[in-house]
């Protein structure tokens, strides 16, 4: 069965720093991955994806991601973070099947101060 | 864009009663999902479905049920609600047609409280 770890329950970073969150996962064949964000009182939205190809993702709100096969990482990154930023950031791996089911990390919630 | 559209943003309900939390998707989807998520443990998939009266258990399926009577509906009942079902809920949806490469879009959840 696939599991993703997210090691880091809460961050807090300086407006316009640098910001990388991690991400590992299990899975026994190549993973499909996902970075999705939720802020306060919302649902999930989607950030990015990754499922073949380049390495490097890029997706929405100018953030990208990283897929290390030898480490098992998809991080998550972003090279100056705005204060719209803050929010709870979840990493998935998908499995295949007839639906595509996900199973999710604890989460990251990202502080932004001014 | 696809809308994922769930009946409720809060619910306070009572031990013992019958809850249905009601999803509708605009965008012909095969598949939808429910899942609860608690601080911590991240979302957990409680059921979900890919096609109509099509069901399949997720990873927490116990004292939750489910209907698909039609495409775009899907609903998660509570047959006897407890206090430890307490939790936010939020459903998605996404399409099968093209694979498996589809991600899934989510409602904006419904926080449910069980007194």
């Amino acid at each position: 069965a696939q599991s993703v770890t997210q090691p880091d329950i809460h961050i807090t970073v300086s407006e316009g720093a640098s910001l990388e969150l991690r991400c590992n996962y299990s899975y026994g064949a190549t993973p499909y991955l996902f970075w999705y964000v939720q802020s306060p009182g919302q649902g999930l939205q989607l950030l990015l994806k990754y499922f073949s190809g380049d390495t490097l993702v890029q997706g929405i709100k100018g953030f990208e991601a990283e897929f290390k096969r030898s480490q098992s990482s998809f991080n998550l990154r972003k090279p100056s973070v705005h204060w719209s930023d803050a929010a709870e950031y979840f990493c998935a791996v998908g499995a295949t099947g007839t639906a595509s089911k996900l199973t999710f990390g604890t989460g990251t919630r990202l502080q932004v101060t001014l | 864009d696809v809308k994922v559209t769930q009946s409720s943003r809060y619910l306070v309900k009572r031990t013992g009663e019958k809850v249905f939390l009601e999803c509708v998707q605009d965008m012909d989807h095969e598949n939808m999902f429910w899942y609860r998520q608690d601080p911590g443990l991240g979302l957990r998939l409680i059921y979900f479905s890919y096609d109509v009266k099509m069901k399949e258990k997720g990873d927490i399926p116990e004292g939750y049920s489910v209907s698909r009577e039609k495409k775009e509906r899907f609903s998660l009942i509570l047959e006897s609600a407890s206090t430890n079902q307490t939790s936010m809920y939020l459903c998605a949806s996404n399409n099968r047609d093209r694979g498996f490469n589809q991600p899934q879009h989510f409602g904006d959840g419904t926080r449910l409280s069980i007194l």
